[in-house]
């Protein structure tokens, strides 16, 4: 059973566009993250739910908004694609009281 | 405010010789630090993790990291390459002061020559 699964793998899309990237875990955790690794690989989060509530935004552009219908997933959407919102794109879960963070396969995303 | 130096872009050595990735900290508070292995177009698996237990970690294939704090240092090491092992190596260290954030380093490139 995958831990952690992100849907799709690949998006392949035109500058402009609106798209949306899912995340489920099923290992009971409470906390989820989103983090964007650029071209040099270098990895940044962007941002935390803990229970459905965000706790770490990491002043990405507003037009990133996070979604989390219940503990077990968080989605991103992107608005007005930009070529620089290329990238690979983790989510994470954690469980409560523990930093040990579990990760998904990635998103990359190209943005044309 | 925390972070972590990953001192070498890319490592390379022969296969069946040592393997030594090198990371520092900074820290105000004792930290949990973390290695973590990216191969090619895969996730992030976890190989070790300090969490102020032993000062020296083992994990996953044979990887081993030691916590020393008058160093600021977290060096992972190997004791003999193998071609699996060439991927991107992340030290990662993570804030503890109410919400759980990693901090990663900008990784090392390790390659593994036949």
């Amino acid at each position: 059973d995958t831990a952690v699964s992100q849907t799709p793998k690949y998006l392949v899309t035109q500058m402009g566009n609106d798209k949306s990237i899912k995340c489920e875990q099923n290992l009971g955790h409470d906390t989820m993250y989103w983090y964007k690794q650029d071209s040099k690989k270098f990895l940044k989060i962007m941002f935390s739910y803990n229970n459905k509530e965000l706790i770490i935004n990491e002043t990405v552009p507003n037009r990133f908004s996070p979604k989390s219908p219940d503990k077990a997933h968080l989605n991103l959407h992107i608005n007005s694609l930009e070529l620089g919102d290329s990238a690979v794109y983790f989510c994470a879960s954690a469980g409560q009281g523990g930093d040990e963070q579990f990760f998904g396969p990635g998103t990359r995303l190209t943005v044309l | 405010a925390q972070s972590v130096t990953q001192l070498d872009s890319h490592v390379s050595v022969s296969e069946g010789t040592p393997v030594l990735l090198r990371c520092n900290y900074s820290s105000s508070y004792s930290p949990s630090l973390f290695w973590y292995v990216q191969h090619p177009n895969k996730g992030l698996q976890l190989l070790l993790k300090y969490t102020s237990a032993a000062t020296l970690v083992k994990g996953i294939n044979g990887f081993e990291a030691e916590f020393k704090k008058s160093e600021t240092s977290f060096h992972l090491t190997k004791p003999s390459a193998h071609m699996s092992d060439a991927a991107e190596y992340f030290c990662v260290v993570s804030t503890t002061s109410g919400t759980y954030k990693y901090i990663f380093g900008t990784g090392t490139r390790l390659k593994v020559l036949a």
